[in-house]
């Protein structure tokens, strides 16, 4: 089991600059979710999709994000025009829906710089 | 200005000792939680679950206790090991579904730092 899997790792970008976070969720797995962790605020749900549909995106900070899951096995979270106040780990994480006890995965985050 | 960041309540522990981590939620309405760990570098790691009919449940070294009266969870850890150093999160999905599509909106608290010495 490859986990969930986030590209890239790290981003550092420039104020202004468009970013798109990458996301792999488990395979079987019909369920994804967004979060972004910050010292202030811990960790707070951004949006999530079921089999591919978004369901609930009133985490979404602004307008300027935006998240897509084109098929079954990725997703794409986008920042445009990204700003320094949007510094923080993304993280995507992704369970299998219907089942009761079937706990979120996360993977290991993208850690977005913005200066 | 200065920043002010969340503040983490912290745990201090020998090795070998037991671990008790507290965590108050909000919504008497949740049925379903979890303990997350969340090491440096990572993403939260699911530990033990349970659902709001349990009062406790069990798992390898851990304990997870539910009091609804006081809306209160608690993790143990037993025999805790230098290891187990580390972020601890409690969860709560506020959906009345924990199998559907409302599940996954979990509310996480803001952590506890968990640090074991050898």
């Amino acid at each position: 089991d490859a986990g969930v899997i986030q590209s890239p790792r790290h981003e550092v970008t420039e104020m202004g600059q468009e970013v798109t976070l990458r996301c792999k969720p488990i395979s079987g797995h019909n369920s994804l979710f967004w979060y972004r962790q910050t010292m202030m605020r811990g960790l707070e749900l951004l949006i999530y999709f079921n089999n591919n549909v978004p369901i609930d995106d009133s985490g979404m900070p602004e307008d300027r994000f935006s998240a897509k899951m084109p098929n079954a096995s990725f997703s794409t979270l986008k920042i445009q025009p990204s700003e320094p106040r949007d510094s923080a780990v993304y993280f995507c994480a992704s369970r299998r829906s219907g089942q009761i006890n079937s706990p979120l995965h996360f993977g290991n985050g993208t850690r977005l710089t913005v200066t | 200005g200065e920043s002010v960041g969340l503040h983490l309540p912290t745990l201090s522990v020998q090795e070998g000792d037991n671990s008790i981590i507290n965590c108050a939620y909000s919504n008497s309405a949740s049925d379903y939680f979890i303990w997350y760990k969340q090491e440096s570098g990572k993403g939260p790691q699911f530990i033990i679950d349970i659902r709001s009919n349990m009062d406790k449940r069990q798992g390898q070294r851990v304990t997870v206790l539910l009091n609804k009266t006081v809306k209160h969870l608690s993790l143990q850890i037993a025999a805790t090991q230098p290891g187990d150093s580390a972020v601890y999160f409690c969860a709560e999905n506020r959906g009345s579904n924990a199998g559907g599509t409302s599940y996954g909106k979990l509310t996480f608290g803001q952590g506890t730092i968990l640090t074991v010495h050898p």
